[in-house]
């Protein structure tokens, strides 16, 4: 099947700092990605729609220039938390869907990534 | 996004068949229900899907009553290793793509 990976793993940051996370399509184009968070817990929260070349769509909600993405090729979206707080600590996991597949809902994520801010 | 619901937990003895049952009764005409689960600390993994006919994978079965506003995920020889959060989706049409998770049902699979 179709495989994401998302980097790094784990990110510990200081209040304050940016931290980026990569999520990649390995062995397919993804046009489109998706972000979501979760707390400890909870269930997933969709943050935004990454689409290739063009602006992310953010869930209400979500504050757009904190979380910056950019999909700026057809295997990587990355996502930037800006002036980072401890609030924000979270696990990040992105999504993607083969435009081959004929279930748009089907979808590959990538393994999470866990942000801790200090 | 059709609304689901699904019990907050349930047992399996390892070997044994698990039945997670999901209510939408909701669901329009068209809409496909859909099942993820995430082990702990992973992302999700897509399961199956179906829209009225009961489907089968490599991974589980999919039973979908007639009526369409429940369907239960058989796994048939649960493992150990199958112990995670099982989703039940439901996607409205408008939400291309997106995914709107529940709580799911937390499955237990013991020795």
């Amino acid at each position: 099947g179709a495989v994401v990976s998302q980097h790094p793993s784990w990110v510990i940051c200081k209040s304050g700092t940016s931290v980026k996370i990569e999520c990649r399509s390995l062995d397919f184009q993804a046009t489109t990605m998706f972000w979501y968070r979760q707390f400890p817990k909870q269930s997933l929260m969709l943050m935004a729609t990454s689409n290739e070349g063009s602006k992310a769509t953010y869930e209400q909600g979500v504050e757009k220039d904190k979380f910056l993405i950019n999909h700026a090729s057809l295997t990587l979206s990355t996502l930037t938390v800006t002036s980072a707080h401890p609030e924000d600590s979270s696990f990040y996991i992105c999504s993607a869907r083969d435009p081959r597949a004929s279930v748009i809902y089907e979808q590959y994520f990538g393994p999470g990534t866990r942000l801790t801010v200090t | 996004d059709a609304k689901t619901t699904q019990p907050p937990s349930m047992d399996c003895a390892e070997g044994r068949a698990a039945n997670l049952p999901c209510n939408h009764s909701t669901i329009s005409g068209n809409e496909y229900v859909y099942w993820y689960r995430q082990i702990h600390s992973q992302g999700p993994q897509y399961i199956i899907h179906g829209l009225k006919n009961n489907e089968t994978n490599e991974m589980a079965s999919l039973i979908i009553t007639e009526d369409r506003k429940s369907s239960t995920l058989i796994l048939p020889h649960a493992t150990l290793r199958d112990t995670a959060v099982y989703y039940c989706i439901v996607p409205g049409g408008t939400s291309y793509g997106k995914l709107t998770f529940g709580q799911g049902t937390i499955l237990t699979v013991h020795p």
